[in-house]
C-alpha cells in the first residue's frame, strides 16, 4: 500500500526566508505519480505541481522549486523568498498507476501548515 | 480547461436528514471522479471511486449505504449522506481525473450537521 508522509506539522517563518517543505513517499509501484498541492483557508485545492516516477529532473517554477530523489523517495518542496500569501496548508500526494493505465485516487500525506510572518 | 463544480459549498442539516453533494465536470467528460472527506485540521482521505454506470468502489472503513454515490453521467457524481449524524460533519471535496493530466478538484463542501 502506498503511504506519503509530511513530517513538518507546521513551519513558521519570516518573510523573504526560504523555506523547504518535506515529502517522503512510499509505493511498491514503478510507475507512479506526485502531486504538490496548496490549500488556503478557504478549503480549495490548488495545484502546484504533477511530477511522474519516470522524470526525476527537478523543477523550479517562479519561486517555487521542487527536488525528486527516487533514491531516497523524496519529493521536497521549497519555496523561495517567501511571501505572506504563501501561508497555506501544502499537501503532498501520491497516485498509483493501474495496469490497465488507469490512474488511482490521490494518497495524501498529512499535511504542512506554512506560516509567513511579515 | 478541466473545471470541476461543487455544490453547495456549505450545508448545515439536522441529524436524521440526508444531504446530497453535487460534483459536476463543466468542460470535459468525467469517467470517473474521486469522493475525499477532510476533518478539521487532518488530511484529505479518499473515500470512494466513482465509475460513470457502475458502482462506485469504497475505501475500507467506509460504510457504502451511509454514502451514497451515484455517477449517472459523463458530467456528474453525486454524494448523498444518509441519515447524517453530527459525526458526519466534515469537508468533502471531490475530484476527477483531467484530460490534462493529473487531477482537478471542486471548492469542497462544508457539512455541518446539528
Amino acid at each position: 500500500a502506498q503511504k506519503v508522509t509530511q513530517a513538518q506539522t507546521e513551519i513558521s517563518v519570516v518573510e523573504k526566508e526560504d523555506v523547504t517543505l518535506d515529502c517522503v513517499y512510499e509505493t511498491r509501484d514503478t510507475t507512479y505519480y506526485l502531486f504538490w498541492y496548496k490549500q488556503p483557508p478557504s478549503g480549495e485545492l490548488v495545484f502546484l505541481i504533477r511530477r511522474n516516477s519516470f522524470d526525476e529532473q527537478n523543477e523550479i517554477s517562479g519561486r517555487y522549486s521542487w527536488n525528486f530523489q527516487k533514491s531516497t523517495s523524496s519529493f521536497n518542496f521549497t519555496i523561495t523568498a517567501s511571501q505572506v500569501v504563501d501561508s497555506a496548508v501544502y499537501f503532498c500526494a501520491l497516485s498509483e498507476e493501474y495496469s490497465g493505465g488507469g490512474a488511482d485516487g490521490l494518497t495524501f500525506g498529512k499535511g504542512t501548515h506554512l506560516i509567513i510572518q511579515p | 480547461g478541466a473545471v470541476v463544480s461543487q455544490h453547495p459549498s456549505r450545508v448545515i442539516c439536522k441529524s436524521g436528514t440526508s444531504v446530497k453533494i453535487e460534483c459536476r465536470s463543466l468542460d470535459f467528460q468525467a469517467t470517473t471522479m474521486f469522493w475525499y472527506r477532510q476533518f478539521p485540521k487532518q488530511s484529505l482521505m479518499l473515500m470512494a471511486t466513482s465509475n460513470e454506470g457502475s458502482k462506485a468502489t469504497y475505501e475500507q472503513g467506509v460504510e457504502k449505504d451511509k454514502f451514497l454515490i451515484n455517477h449517472a453521467s459523463l458530467t456528474l457524481s453525486t454524494l448523498t449522506v444518509t441519515s447524517a449524524h453530527p459525526e458526519d460533519s466534515s469537508f468533502y471535496i471531490c475530484s476527477a481525473r483531467s484530460p490534462l493530466g493529473g487531477y482537478t478538484f471542486g471548492s469542497g463542501t462544508r457539512l455541518t450537521v446539528v
